[in-house]
């Protein structure tokens, strides 16, 4: 039971965009707090694709961004490849239970 | 920074299961170190972390009067004690690390706890 919602799945054709939700509350997203998106192909540890909102570690391609506003944030994967197929987490602090957080996870199929 | 985990567990309700996490590649002592869970199915859920600098530990309130974390210098290895098992804790523990940009910016290859009668 995670403070942060995502949608169960989302799908797109090769070279399409989609676009994964993260909705939140005042004492995580819509506070002061950082959101960080992970990466996980099943089987394996989650993997850092954006942290602090927008910004993408050294060797995630830029097709991947992200964006935060008030209490959601968002991630967009354009020109989407076979490659992107994966389960995709957002991550936040939460000051109500003074833990670190996971969204619900979103599984993004490439049809 | 590289972590390998210790190997998967089969645990009885009620028992405790003892999971390490050995470091490599970075300054172990000045490390930040999280435990995580991942359920089959569930995104990643948080039970404490560790400053071996500080001597500090911080746990999740959920799991406050059952979950212990500790760290060996000597050997670079950290640890997660669970106790008073039960079913639903049945899971892949993950190890992480603080790195420059996140609290998880690196990952132990998860270790399944199994907890069944």
């Amino acid at each position: 039971q995670s403070v942060l919602t995502q949608p169960p799945s989302v799908s797109g054709a090769p070279g399409q965009t989609v676009t994964i939700s993260c909705t939140g509350s005042s004492s995580n997203i819509g506070a002061v707090y950082d959101v960080h998106w992970f990466q996980q192909v099943p089987g394996t540890a989650p993997r850092l694709l954006i942290f602090g909102n927008t910004n993408r570690p050294s060797g995630v391609p830029d097709r991947i961004s992200a964006s935060k506003s008030g209490t959601s944030a968002s991630l967009a994967i354009t020109g989407l490849q076979a490659e992107d197929e994966a389960d995709y987490y957002c991550q936040s602090y939460d000051s109500s239970l003074s833990a670190y957080v996971f969204g619900t996870g979103t599984k993004v199929t490439v049809l | 920074v590289q972590l390998e985990q210790s190997e998967s567990e089969v645990k009885k309700p009620g028992s405790s299961v003892k999971v390490s996490c050995q470091a490599s590649g970075g300054t172990f002592s000045t490390s930040v170190i999280s435990w995580l869970r991942q359920a089959p199915g569930q995104g990643p859920e948080w039970l404490g972390v560790i400053s071996p600098y500080f001597g500090t530990t911080n746990y999740a309130q959920k799991f406050q009067d059952r979950v212990t974390i500790t760290t060996d210098e000597s050997t670079n290895t950290a640890y997660m004690e669970l106790s008073s098992l039960r079913s639903e804790d049945s899971a892949v523990y993950y190890c992480s690390v603080r790195g420059s940009f996140t609290y998880f910016d690196f990952w132990g290859q998860g270790t399944l706890v199994t907890v069944s009668s």
